[in-house]
């Protein structure tokens, strides 16, 4: 099984909203990343987690929340985003590959602020 | 730094036509170089991968590259394009850390496939 699940696909929110991304895998990989993409441009890096414990923050905004509750679930939660907050929000997983950490991504969820 | 340079945009073939999508890039080290494809509105797909083991990599439906270090290149290329294969493609260098890895990404080349 080489799947990174993600849900919700699509999802709709207004600037004073609260709301959650959610992803998942069951390969027993260590590493999760938060990944935001804008239209015709490449992944930008937001977090990553190794071993649970939060090991890169690239200065994202406090409105995106990141929570890992265990090796197999990553959160992301959002509140009071802003219109230009709205893009494809990947997942991404990893684990050690002789000594090579290939990302496996997830579908995305699409998120557009109004 | 690590730095990743796709030289086309887009590239636009016909369908049976061989594909061409090149990149360059800059890593101080040996690098660990991938080749990711998104079709739209979907998530990223590994294609392959080069780790040092071999400098012709070949990948999923019918993807291959060739890693030439006197050029810093790392080009992907298939025999004959598929109405399929439509899709953007980023070439990517990685960066090995304690537990993770950190990706640097191509700006990215929209593939269009005519019949």
């Amino acid at each position: 099984d080489t799947e990174v699940t993600q849900t919700p696909k699509h999802l709709v929110m207004g600037m004073t909203n609260k709301k959650s991304l959610k992803c998942e895998q069951h390969m027993g990989h260590r590493a999760m990343y938060w990944y935001k993409q804008k239209a015709k441009k490449p992944p930008e890096l937001m977090f990553v987690y190794s071993y649970e414990k939060l090991s890169i923050n690239e200065s994202v905004p406090s409105r995106f929340s990141p929570e890992c509750p265990n090796s197999s679930l990553l959160n992301l939660h959002l509140h009071a985003l802003q219109p230009e907050d709205s893009a494809l929000y990947l997942c991404a997983s990893s684990q050690d590959r002789d000594r090579y950490y290939e990302q496996y991504f997830g579908p995305g969820t699409r998120l557009t602020v109004t | 730094a690590q730095s990743v340079t796709q030289l086309d945009s887009h590239v636009s073939v016909s369908e049976g036509t061989p594909v061409l999508l090149r990149c360059n890039y800059s890593s101080s080290y040996s690098p660990s170089l991938f080749w990711y494809v998104q079709h739209p509105n979907k998530g990223l797909q590994l294609l392959l991968k080069y780790t040092s083991a071999a400098t012709l990599v070949k990948g999923i439906n019918g993807f291959e590259a060739e890693f030439k270090k006197s050029e810093t290149s790392f080009h992907l290329t298939k025999p004959s394009a598929h109405m399929s294969d439509a899709a953007e493609y980023f070439c990517v260098v990685s960066e090995q850390n304690s537990g993770y890895s950190t990706l640097t990404f191509g700006k990215g080349t929209m593939l269009l496939v005519s019949p």
